[in-house]
């Protein structure tokens, strides 16, 4: 079956830390790569985008992705974070070709950042 | 435009009791989703819709029920609620399939229905 892992649940860093928060994903087919940020209060939005080509995606915030085809990876990263990207953070992985419709979008059970000021 | 949108945002329940939650996106999209967000176990599809009048069953489906009368609209409803129905319930859409084309599924997230059922 699909499935996305994420490998931390939660994570607490000081600001001007590096980030890098992993995904796995299992799926046989070609896919699209998703990462969603939930800050408090807040509904998911998209952060970042793995459609084709470059592997290497820059999203939003100074966010940034690379796609690791042979070892099913998605791992987001951030060279420098700041308290306001305390928030909750999920992976996500879809089809990238038309199926039966047996396999939609699956996301990650979620990393919960905070960043100390 | 306001993208999508959920009502109510916030509800109490008895168990037993009904309700219908609201989702409405102007965006013209075709697909729409509805999800429930627990603690520890991300987002789980319940039902989702791949076009007016259409309704599929995603991986959590019992105990809710859904239509898709008119496009822009899509409702979950909750027949008989459960305490373990609370959760919050968030709805999206997508673009979906393009003819010939990759998949567009960057989904659009509502603000979220906080449900609690005693």
């Amino acid at each position: 079956a699909q499935s996305v892992s994420q490998h931390n649940h939660h994570v607490i860093l000081s600001e001007a830390a590096s980030l890098e928060l992993g995904c796995n994903y299992s799926y046989g087919g070609t896919v699209n790569l998703f990462w969603y940020v939930q800050y408090p209060g807040q509904h998911l939005q998209l952060l970042l985008k793995y459609f084709s080509g470059d592997p290497l995606v820059k999203g939003i915030k100074g966010f940034e992705a690379e796609f690791i085809k042979s070892k099913f990876s998605f791992n987001l990263r951030k060279p420098s974070v700041q308290w306001s990207d305390t928030a909750e953070y999920f992976c996500a992985v879809s089809p990238a070709v038309s199926n039966t419709g047996g396999f939609k979008t699956i996301f990650g059970a979620g990393t919960r950042l905070f960043v100390k000021a | 435009n306001a993208g999508v949108t959920q009502t109510p945002k916030f509800r109490v329940l008895k168990t037993g009791q009904s309700m219908t939650l609201l989702c409405a996106q102007d965006m013209n999209h075709e697909y729409m989703y509805w999800y429930r967000q627990d603690p520890g176990m991300g987002l789980r599809l319940i039902h989702y819709s791949v076009g007016e009048g259409t309704t599929a069953k995603g991986e959590v489906p019992d105990g809710y029920n859904v239509s898709r009368l008119k496009k822009q609209n899509f409702l979950l409803g909750l027949e008989s609620a459960a305490p373990s129905q609370t959760s919050v319930y968030f709805c999206a859409s997508s673009l979906g399939w393009t003819s010939g084309g990759p998949s567009q599924e960057t989904q659009y997230f509502g603000p979220g229905t906080r449900l609690l059922v005693l």
